[in-house]
Formats: structure tokens, sequence, C-alpha cells
């Protein structure tokens, strides 16, 4: 079954000590992305990457950082966590990128950092 | 810059009722377009995308779409709403850089 698997589900940590949230897809997708969810916000992309050892910045990215050593696998570290990056944040991959194939996504992250 | 705008955060329909949810894109080269559906507690599924090869998208659980480049709209609807469609509701569009452009969302409730 193809998908995209985040861990973990959910995270209750305190400011200033670092994380990792895991991202795994089977798809063999070159394209992978990071979103961060609020309310009223929408999804606001925090990186991307375009295929191994290929990263760039969204609209959101500090305070975040990434890392694309395989294909499958693209997760996304909080080096310090501050309270502002309590949020929902969801993976996402996507085929060959600039046409219209769709974007999977995982369950989601529910981050809250106190 | 590309952007998505959705007319409305939050819509309130009727069981049984149309369901309509707006959504406006600014691009200046063909657009790729996708409707997604958030179901609370969970990640985002594809409801329809646009592929340039008919105007009127069909999707899962009887939602369609209709494409009109004259007013760069890509509206939802359904005919006949059901409680089961109680959820978020994103419109997307494909960016240059391979990624997805969301607009803010638009959270639909379905009253008995």
């Amino acid at each position: 079954e193809a998908q995209v698997t985040q861990n973990p589900r959910y995270l209750i940590t305190v400011t200033g000590k670092k994380l990792t949230v895991t991202c795994s897809q089977n798809m063999n997708h070159e394209y992978m992305s990071w979103y961060r969810q609020d309310p009223g916000l929408g999804l606001r992309q925090i990186y991307y990457s375009m295929n191994v050892e290929v990263t760039d910045k969204g609209d959101v990215p500090e305070g975040y950082k990434v890392s694309r050593k395989e294909k499958r696998n693209f997760p996304l570290i909080l080096e310090s966590p501050s309270p502002n990056q309590t949020s929902l944040y969801f993976c996402a991959s996507r085929g060959i990128w600039g046409s219209n194939t769709e974007a999977f996504f995982g369950q989601g992250t529910r981050l809250t950092v106190v | 810059a590309q952007s998505v705008t959705q007319l409305g955060s939050h819509v309130s329909v009727s069981e049984g009722a149309l369901v309509l949810l707006r959504c406006n894109y600014s691009s200046s080269v063909p657009p790729y377009l996708f409707w997604y559906v958030q179901y609370p507690n969970q990640g985002l599924q594809l409801l329809l995308k646009y592929t340039s090869a008919a105007t009127l998208v069909k999707g899962i659980n009887g939602f369609e779409a209709e494409f009109k480049k004259s007013e760069t709209s890509f509206h939802l609807t359904k005919p006949s709403a059901h409680m089961s469609d109680a959820a978020e509701y994103f419109c997307a569009s494909g960016g240059s850089q391979g990624n997805l452009i969301f607009g803010k969302g638009t959270k639909l409730s379905v009253k008995p």
C-alpha cells in the first residue's frame, strides 16, 4: 500500500530540547516536503527536497532543519524548539515534480512545546 | 507569485443541501489544481484534481469541481450534503518549484 509514514503522531516536549520527526515514503517519490498547519493559516511549507541531497527552504523555514540522505526518508529536525513551533506537522511526497501528480500526506504529528 | 484563495473559512449547510466551496487561483501558466479533504485527526486525502483533459472533474464521495479559466476558479460542489462530509477542505495549486500552494481551508459543517 502506498503510504507516507510519520512518527511520532503526538509529541510534547520542553523548550530547547532537540527533537526529530521522521518521515518515510514507499512510493519512490523524488519530491518530499514538510508543512505546518495552524488555525486560520492553512498549510505552510517549511522545507522541501527535490531529490537525495537536494533540499531548499519553503515559506517558514526558521527554526527547522531537514536532511535527505536516502530517497525514502526526510526527517524534520528542531534543534531548539520554542513554544511558537507548537503546531500540526505534515510530511508529503510527490512523484514527478512540476507535473499534475498529487501529493500524498502522512497522518500528521501534533507537536506541543512547553 | 502564485496564490490560492478560498472564500469563506466556515460553511454550514443542512443535510441534503447543495455544497459549494469556492476556490480562486492566480497563475500565469496553466495551473495544476487539486482539492483535498481533511477529516478530524487525520492527514489530507485527495478528493480530485484538474488534469486539463476536462473542465468538469469528478472526484470521490460524489464531489466534483469545474475549472473556469475566464474566472480563474475551481469551485467544489456536491449536490446533496451528508453528515460524513463534515471536514476541512483545501484547494491547492501546483507551484513552479514542484510544491503545492494551499488555500487557507474551508471548514464544512453539516446540520441534521
